[in-house]
């Protein structure tokens, strides 16, 4: 069974980082592309992050790019998003998603329940 | 960037009714638009890929058609789990991954 778990959600000031993690099973996580699929509260889904199966090629929505980094290790199926210099709009939860194809150019078959990040002074 | 727009906004139908909903994108994305479902709490689940296949255990009442920049999902009739929020995302043009503003089908 493929299963998908976020954790690092939490209550952070304007500023502030926070590290996202992923734990990955049920499914050789090497080879697909992951990715990090945001809701604001009472909003719509917006992509945020994609990597590659081996980490070489990633992409960033231009509302975080140069704040958020996507990373994977594969040796330990998780997959993290370092977050900084956060905004009162990055509140939203948190959702990691597995590509439905080996490529990155995909839709998604798998998600994770969520992980709640609330950027608020 | 490709917009993607999900009409209507709301649809109040009976259980046992159809549901059609249309997704249309500002450009062509050919084949590559997939539809979401989301109930309240819970993450998106991926109902139809490529525009008219559906993902692994997604029911047959749930079908998808369309293609270029005109998008149909249709449910043939509504069984009362099916009351929820419906999204289109296509993967033709990207980065961005972009998702239509979604669809809510709620109970009339």
């Amino acid at each position: 069974e493929v299963q998908l778990l976020e954790s690092g959600g939490d209550l952070v000031q304007p500023g502030g980082s926070l590290r996202l993690s992923c734990a990955a099973s049920g499914f050789t996580f090497s080879n697909y592309g992951i990715s990090w699929v945001r809701q604001a509260p009472g909003k719509g889904l917006e992509w945020v992050s994609t990597i590659s199966t081996n980490g070489g090629s990633t992409y960033y929505a231009d509302s975080v790019k140069g704040r958020f980094t996507i990373s994977r290790d594969n040796s330990k199926n998780t997959l993290s998003l370092q977050m900084n210099s956060l905004r009162a709009e990055d509140t939203a939860v948190y959702y990691c998603a597995k590509g439905r194809r080996g490529g990155t150019s995909t839709d998604f078959d798998y998600w994770g329940q969520g992980t709640l990040v609330t950027v608020s002074s | 960037e490709i917009v993607l727009t999900q009409s209507p906004a709301t649809l109040s139908l009976s259980p046992g009714e159809r549901a059609t909903l249309s997704c249309r994108a500002s450009q062509s994305v050919s084949s590559s638009l997939a539809w979401y479902q989301q109930k309240p709490g819970q993450a998106p689940r991926l109902l139809i890929y490529d525009a008219s296949n559906r993902a692994t255990g997604i029911p047959a009442r749930f079908s998808g058609s369309g293609s270029g920049t005109d998008f149909t999902l249709t449910i043939s009739s509504l069984e009362p789990e099916d009351f929820a929020v419906y999204y289109c995302q296509q993967r033709s043009n990207w980065p961005p991954f972009t998702f239509g503003p979604g669809t809510k089908v709620d109970i009339k």
